[in-house]
């Protein structure tokens, strides 16, 4: 199976909302509610803010939310700050192999 | 605190072998599927190996099966990776991260800090 697919980048301002998509096909992401999202800042590692298509973990900002339709995944998150600024990537489980794949990862900058 | 403490990473020339450790603390090991997640210079998150909480259940990405295998030792909190035949394309910042659940499917609550690996002559 190959990766799931995700925009490269995408951009925002304060205070605005964004959605990063994710990608894959009727026997990943369409297939099973286990999609994760995860944030990574340079240097650091990665933290998710996502599991099981649309639950936030404690201590995740209430800003970020998930959700799917079909074998699409997305991440939305409102109220953009600087500091959501990092590298997001989706996860998703398979039931084969390989057990799970990642997206090729989204980088959102913040205007 | 949860925690998670991987080492083991280094130098090693292609075709060479490491064995990485990753350390848990701070919740009950033993009821948790881990996995094993790398990310090479510059590039993306890849998924490597998976093991169920018990230790049964074994997983690989297609690009390191027959080379690498996961283990765990529940009497010591502790996630093994040895990795055989080691290539350039293996050079890779190791992660190990801890599942929400017994068998792994990718929702991944803790991260260790990463251990480098690099393969090189």
């Amino acid at each position: 199976q190959s990766a799931l697919t995700q925009p490269a980048s995408v951009s925002g301002s304060p205070g605005q909302s964004i959605t990063i998509s994710c990608t894959g096909t009727s026997s990943d992401v369409g297939a099973y509610n286990y999609v994760s999202w995860y944030q990574q800042h340079p240097g650091k590692a990665p933290k998710v803010m996502i599991y099981d298509v649309n639950y936030r973990p404690s201590g995740v900002s209430d800003r970020f939310s998930g959700s799917k339709s079909g074998n699409t995944a997305s991440l939305t998150i409102s109220g953009l700050q600087a500091e959501d600024e990092a590298d997001y990537y989706c996860s998703s489980y398979t039931g084969s192999s390989p057990h799970v794949i990642f997206g090729g990862g989204t980088k959102l900058t913040v205007l | 605190e949860v925690q998670l403490l991987e080492s083991g990473g280094g130098l090693v020339q292609p075709g060479g072998s490491l064995r990485l450790s990753c350390a848990a603390s701070g919740f009950s090991f033993s009821s948790y599927a881990m996995n094993w997640v790398r990310q090479a210079p510059g590039k993306g998150l890849e998924w490597v190996s998976a093991i169920t909480s018990g230790g049964s259940g074994t997983y690989y990405a297609d690009s390191v099966k027959g080379r690498f295998t996961i283990s765990r030792d529940n009497s010591k909190n502790t996630l093994y990776l040895q990795m055989n035949s080691l290539r350039a394309e293996d050079t890779a910042v190791f992660y190990c991260a801890k599942e929400y659940n017994w068998t792994p499917r990718g929702a991944m609550d803790v991260w260790g800090q990463g251990t480098t690996v690099t393969v090189s002559s």
